[in-house]
């Protein structure tokens, strides 16, 4: 089974500046997609940005991009420029291509970083 | 366009009584999938539906169960409930089964047992 993990439950950075949240995961596969998702107190979650494992070219959205190295299994997200509405819990997410028989085909989550932003 | 939309929003039960939560998906999505979140054990996956299908399942016992209508509306039932199905459920919805496809979600179930 598929497992991801974020070593940091919580990062702070004052605002404007720039933070990398950190994420790692465990799979025998190759083929895999990755998602780094947002949810703010509302509780809904957000996609911030997603990743297809066969594309070596890093995703960027707008202040969001990745740093994805597949090798060592590291995908983090950096988030440049942060804004007080960036403050919120970042969930790295790890899926199997479909029917891969790679365990279920649901989204495997990571823990969370909690993200907080100083005026 | 209407997001997911899940209801109820709150929900209190008491333990051994057995619980529905419902959940709309976007107009035209055909997956749904649902996910229990707890602050111990996180965000997990407990299954996916398709065209009425289950496509799979998380681990979770035989008290979760779910289905998905014609109109891809779905439903998640638990029965016989513990303190521990205390949790927020959370709903996704999304076009097909794509892996990379986004999935949506909605803004969650909070159940309470006691």
């Amino acid at each position: 089974a598929q497992t991801v993990t974020q070593s940091q439950p919580e990062m702070s950075v004052q605002e404007a500046e720039t933070v990398t949240l950190s994420c790692t995961y465990d799979t025998s596969e190759s083929d895999y997609y990755l998602f780094w998702y947002k949810q703010p107190p509302s509780r809904q979650m957000i996609l911030v940005i997603r990743q297809e494992a066969y594309k070596q070219q890093n995703a960027t959205e707008n202040r969001f991009s990745v740093n994805f190295q597949k090798a060592a299994k590291s995908f983090s997200l950096k988030i440049s420029d942060s804004q007080l509405g960036d403050a919120a819990m970042y969930f790295c997410a790890y899926r199997s291509p479909p029917y891969s028989g790679g365990g279920a085909d649901g989204l495997t989550f990571g823990k969370g970083t909690h993200l907080i932003i100083q005026p | 366009k209407a997001g997911v939309t899940q209801t109820p929003r709150y929900l209190i039960k008491t333990r051994g009584q057995q619980v529905t939560l419902s959940c709309s998906p976007i107009s035209g999505h055909r997956s749904v999938s649902w996910y229990q979140q707890t602050p111990g054990q996180g965000l997990q996956f407990l299954f996916e539906y398709f065209s009425e299908t289950q496509r799979n399942k998380g681990n979770f016992p035989g008290r979760f169960s779910g289905r998905q209508f014609s109109n891809s509306r779905s439903e998640m039932n638990v029965s016989t409930l513990e303190l521990g199905d205390s949790a927020l459920y959370l709903c996704a919805s999304s076009l097909g089964t794509e892996g990379n496809t986004e999935a949506f979600f909605g803004q969650g179930t909070r159940l309470t047992v006691v």
